[in-house]
């Protein structure tokens, strides 16, 4: 059974950069042709997707995001990273790492982080 | 890229079935067998119910089922019970390697 875990900072100031990481347990993050996402779910609203890495290292991100994300993986690892830049007050959210199998089939439980001085 | 259209709530006795519908464009929701649906409990991480447009992960119970015709897709659940009261979200693939969600549906059981 595969396993997602977020860790990272939980409170980040405005302007600075927001970084977490998934570690996947119960699988190799290599195995299966997977792709590995960040979604992340603002308080009192709906979920929004970030990005998603597959193992090879190569990328793909929300055009509303795009200029400030980073994800990247690492194998060796068996770990997925998220990088966003500049943020603020907006990007206070739970932050939910998850597989991309046949739709978001695996999840991490989340992690609330909070853009505050 | 913009979300998917959901009804803000919907409601229904035990036993009863209700439906919950993600509108989106013909860029989206029409374009791709590729709708999936995810059942939200408070503070819980979501969880998928519903795949590729109709589809149910091993485990999922047959009371849940999708279904799409052109742009509108819709999740329909059957014989409500209780513990069916969560927020729900769909989800497609939008093109260029992308994903958009909906804005999520809140499922009252009374």
């Amino acid at each position: 059974q595969v396993q997602l875990q977020e860790s990272g900072p939980r409170l980040v100031k405005p302007s600075q950069t927001l970084s977490l990481t998934c570690s996947v347990s119960g699988g190799s993050i290599s195995s299966g042709g997977s792709y590995w996402s960040w979604i992340r779910q603002p308080a009192g609203k709906g979920l929004e997707w970030i990005g998603r890495v597959y193992t090879s290292g190569s990328t793909n991100y929300n055009p509303s995001l795009k200029s400030r994300v980073t994800i990247s993986v690492d194998t060796s690892k068996n770990q997925f990273s998220l990088r966003l830049n500049s943020v603020t007050a907006a990007d206070t959210a739970v932050y939910y790492c998850a597989r991309a199998g046949r739709g978001f089939d695996y999840w991490g439980q989340g992690t609330l982080v909070t853009v505050s001085s | 890229q913009s979300a998917l259209t959901q009804p803000a709530s919907v409601s229904g006795s035990p036993g009863q079935s209700i439906t919950i519908s993600c509108t989106g464009t013909s860029s989206d929701v029409g374009g791709y067998y590729l709708v999936s649906w995810y059942q939200k409990h408070p503070g819980k991480a979501p969880k998928l119910i519903i795949y590729e447009d109709y589809k149910r992960p091993s485990g999922v119970s047959n009371r849940f089922s999708g279904s799409k015709s052109g742009n509108t897709a819709s999740l329909t659940i059957s014989g409500l019970q209780a513990e069916d009261e969560a927020d729900y979200y769909c989800c497609s693939y939008a093109g260029s390697t992308t994903w958009v969600f909906g804005g999520g549906t809140k499922l009252t059981v009374l």
